[in-house]
């Protein structure tokens, strides 16, 4: 099961803001880990769109966002557009006594209305 | 351009076994560690396994353990996935993915494959 939480989905107008939380623990984003964020357009493979909590990798619009406080994170997207309609997750690294595993989120859908 | 390809993807029965490949080009596979990332149908993400530049350290999620076996072979710059044991919620797609691993992410991810495993 997955430990980091996200809302199932979020909605928006062409050209709003909106945002995507991911909420994990002490064991994963409060240990200091960092956040990264995946896109998946429909039917598609995942694509890296924020690495190390605030890094867009080349070619990924700097309408999209990422920060990290603690034990939370938040994808943010400014001027929503129709291309954007996608699954988003947060990815981290999740570290116990038990076992050390990459984690992801629950999956957020964003619609364009 | 960097470009992952699996297969292998398949329908099997509970109980039974298959391999998945990945071959990479437009990077030096040898300078990565390389992880494989499932897709049961309608879900989330899964991090299956993830396995060193030399082969020489594996990781595996707790219900993989035990029944499937991440390897590579750098001369053929193909990464492998050997599942046992399959079970039903094995179902999913399988994406390789190229690993970062010293920030724990993935950055490069290939198309995925499907493994179905029913009777």
């Amino acid at each position: 099961h997955s430990v980091l939480t996200q809302p199932p989905s979020v909605s928006g107008a062409p050209g709003q803001r909106v945002t995507i939380s991911c909420t994990g623990s002490n064991s994963n984003l409060g240990a200091g880990y960092d956040v990264h964020w995946y896109q998946q357009l429909p039917g598609t493979a995942p694509k890296l769109l924020i690495y190390g909590n605030n890094n867009r990798p080349s070619g990924v619009p700097d309408r999209f966002s990422g920060s990290k406080s603690g034990t939370s994170a938040s994808l943010a997207i400014t001027g929503l557009q129709a291309e954007d309609e996608a699954d988003y997750y947060c990815q981290s690294y999740d570290n116990t006594l038990s076992a050390s595993t990459y984690v992801f989120g629950t999956g957020t859908k964003v619609t364009v209305l | 351009e960097v470009q992952l390809v699996e297969s292998g993807g398949t329908v099997v029965q509970p109980g039974g076994s298959l391999r998945l490949s990945c071959t990479a080009s437009g990077f030096i596979f040898s300078n990565y560690w390389m992880s494989w990332v499932r897709q049961a149908p309608g879900k989330g993400l899964e991090w299956v396994a993830n396995i060193k530049q030399d082969g020489s350290e594996k990781y595996y999620v707790e219900s993989v353990k035990g029944r499937f076996t991440i390897s590579r072979d750098n001369a053929k710059n193909s990464l492998y996935l050997h599942m046992n044991s399959l079970r039903a919620e094995d179902t999913a797609v399988y994406f390789c993915a190229r690993d970062k691993a010293w920030a724990y992410y993935l950055d490069y991810w290939g198309q995925g494959t499907l493994v179905a495993v029913s009777s």
